[in-house]
């Protein structure tokens, strides 16, 4: 079965960067795009961006535009997410996620907190 | 940017009728999704194309569509339907965006 699974919790300084990885399996990785969400405590659900798994095009929320890398790793079924300059405000969870019509698959969420 | 607008909250009783409504200019020539989720998890969804469902998603959740605003309808709602419900749509170039969630208390 389709499974996305996400690297563990992190919790980092102001002004740091994290790494969250999302690793693929059930399915040929480039057959989906591979979208990253975010969850503030809270608060409503926030796209940050996508990668194409297959040529590793990118497309950025003008909100995170500068701050935010998505890339991928191919032999790995692996992508991921680097968040930079961290503040306050990032703390969150941040999912991955097909976000395809054809297949919904979501990780189980990775809990950033910056503090 | 654009924007997806959501009631914060809609309130029913068991075995009535819940109506979510999304709205956003981005949504007269984009197809809309809905997403339930419910506290802890991830959330799951439960309508795209503005209308269409995915297996195994209850008959009683449907979605509609007119103009710039979009429907999320429950009709004979339970109890295990209470969540926070999203709405989505992928803009311009392929830039996606939620609405600020509604939260559906059924009792």
């Amino acid at each position: 079965q389709v499974q996305l699974v996400q690297s563990g919790a992190e919790v980092k300084k102001p002004g740091a960067s994290v790494k969250v990885s999302c690793k693929a399996s059930g399915y040929t990785f480039t057959t989906y795009a591979i979208h990253w969400v975010r969850q503030a405590p809270g608060q409503s659900l926030e796209w940050m961006g996508w990668i194409n798994a297959g040529n590793g095009n990118t497309k950025y929320s003008q909100k995170f535009q500068g701050r935010v890398t998505i890339t991928r790793d191919t032999s790995a079924s692996t992508a991921y997410l680097e968040l930079s300059s961290l503040r306050s405000e990032d703390t969150a969870v941040y999912y991955c996620t097909t976000l395809a019509v054809t297949g919904d698959y979501w990780g189980q969420g990775s809990l950033v907190t910056v503090s | 940017s654009y924007e997806l607008t959501q009631p914060s909250s809609v309130s029913v009783s068991p075995g009535q009728t819940a109506r979510i409504t999304c709205s956003g200019d981005v949504l007269a020539r984009k197809y809309a999704r809905w997403f339930q989720q419910k506290p802890g998890q991830a959330p799951v969804l439960v309508i795209y194309k503005d209308s269409e469902r995915p297996s195994g998603i209850p008959e009683r959740i449907s979605g509609s569509s007119s103009g710039t605003t979009v429907t999320l309808t429950i009709s004979g709602a339970q109890v295990e339907d209470e969540a926070d419900y999203y709405c989505y749509s992928a803009a311009d170039n392929t830039e996606g965006v939620f609405g600020g969630g509604t939260k559906l208390t059924v009792l």
